[in-house]
């Protein structure tokens, strides 16, 4: 059974950067995009951007000055950095798998983590 | 990139069908046959409802139904059950290799 498992820090300052870390168990790593994607309490969903097993990247226009995704494939594991946090970045972040060429859509998810931005 | 337009709400009776339709641009929805639509429990991930605007992944009741006509996407559910009761997100392909999200919609099974 493929499972997304993501863990990092839950409560962060202002200013601070956020590493979030998402391993794949299970399944193939390759054919796959692996997307972030947040949400704020209460609120609605946004994508963050994404990564492939050969590191290619694609960031939404909105957050890409503050956000790297990168990959590790030997480990199976894709990050999350977000630099010069704000408490508007407070929100759930998820991890997800886009299929490429099979069900093109989020079709795995991780559980989620809580991150607070607070002084 | 402005998150695409949903309905705040839509309700019906156990058995009724309630459609939520999801409105983009010709930039986005409009533009690409790559509408995805997801379901969320409260405290729970979004799973995955509809993919490629009609295709439906493995495991998801045929009661659920895409379609497209222009810039606005829809989302049926036939034959209304309780467990139905969620908040449904639509997603789009936005072009240079991005996505967005819908506003999101809650329904309601009175």
């Amino acid at each position: 059974q493929v499972q997304l498992q993501q863990w990092g820090a839950g409560l962060l300052k202002p200013s601070d950067t956020l590493s979030l870390t998402c391993a794949v168990y299970g399944g193939s790593f390759s054919g796959y995009y692996w997307s972030w994607i947040r949400q704020p309490p209460g609120k609605g969903l946004e994508w963050i951007g994404e990564v492939n097993h050969s590191g290619s990247t694609n960031y939404n226009p909105s957050l890409k000055s503050r956000v790297t995704i990168s990959v590790d494939t030997s480990q199976r594991q894709f990050f999350l950095r977000m630099s010069s946090l704000a408490a508007a970045d407070t929100a759930v972040y998820y991890c997800a798998r886009w299929g490429i060429t099979t069900v093109r859509g989020f079709d795995l998810w991780g559980r989620g983590t809580l991150v607070t931005v607070s002084s | 990139q402005s998150a695409l337009t949903q309905p705040r709400s839509v309700s019906g009776s156990p058995g009724q069908s309630v459609t939520i339709s999801c409105t983009g641009t010709s930039s986005d929805v409009g533009g690409y046959n790559s509408v995805s639509w997801y379901q969320q429990h409260p405290g729970k991930a979004p799973k995955l409802m509809v993919y490629d605007v009609t295709a439906r992944p493995s495991g998801v009741p045929d009661r659920f139904s895409g379609s497209k006509s222009g810039n606005t996407a829809s989302l049926t559910i036939s034959g209304l059950q309780p467990e139905d009761e969620a908040e449904y997100y639509c997603c789009s392909y936005a072009g240079g290799y991005s996505f967005v999200f819908g506003s999101g919609t809650k329904v309601t099974v009175l």
